[in-house]
């Protein structure tokens, strides 16, 4: 089993560029997330899905937007990158959304903005 | 909007130390806490999940203690190595996980 896996796993963009992050998990999670983590901020959520079909905001949801476009894969979208958005990106995965099962993290996405 | 805070902030300790650290939550609808271990360049992994208070979890040299009531959790590592070296998370959990920013550990051999 690959666990969570993400791409690109470093980009950089000019402002106004935009991209998509891809995220795939192979262990029937019913549940997906997307954070950012910067210094001193500790994780953040940005978006997540509860369940196929279904996604809702986060912590901090401006500035992007999210697919889940099957059971495996849940996409981030940034439709015109900017600095702000510097930042490393991670996907999680858990059993269920709501419930305490642990979360299971990508390698990461370092994405920066010039 | 819920807070959950770590500290200290960063550690160093001495190989064969013994330290731990601390995660205050929000004591009132206290449904579980988790804690990860993060090593630099890799992701967050799961260290304990818990959920009742009182409990304690140990996996091998690190254990951890849940107070519900006043709303704090510690970890400890006993007898620390150099591979303990990481960020160590906690977060809260509601309908979705609430992380601190972590405590940076640094063990000097």
């Amino acid at each position: 089993n690959a666990g969570v896996t993400q791409t690109p796993k470093f980009q950089v963009l000019k402002t106004g560029q935009s991209m998509t992050l891809q995220c795939a998990q192979d262990m029937n999670h019913n549940s997906m997330y997307w954070y950012r983590q910067d210094p001193g901020m500790g994780l953040r959520l940005i978006y997540y899905s509860a369940s196929e079909g279904t996604t809702d905001k986060g912590e901090v949801p401006n500035g992007y937007n999210v697919s889940r476009l099957n059971k495996r894969e849940f996409s981030l979208r940034l439709e015109s990158a900017a600095p702000s958005q510097t930042s490393v990106y991670f996907c999680a995965s858990s059993d269920i959304g709501r419930g305490f099962n642990e979360q299971f993290f990508g390698p990461g996405t370092r994405l920066t903005v010039l | 909007i819920l807070n959950v805070e770590q500290s200290p902030q960063s550690l160093h300790v001495q190989e064969g130390d013994s330290t731990n650290f601390t995660c205050s939550f929000p004591s009132s609808n206290f449904y579980a806490l988790h804690w990860y271990r993060w090593e630099t360049a890799k992701s967050p992994e799961a260290l304990f999940v818990m959920t009742l208070n009182g409990d304690e979890k140990k996996k091998g040299r690190i254990s951890a203690t849940l107070n519900t009531k006043e709303g704090y959790s510690y970890l400890y590592i006993k007898g620390s190595q150099p591979e303990d070296s990481a960020t160590y998370l906690c977060a809260f959990n509601t309908d979705k996980l609430i992380f601190g920013t972590g405590t940076r550990l640094q063990v000097f051999p």
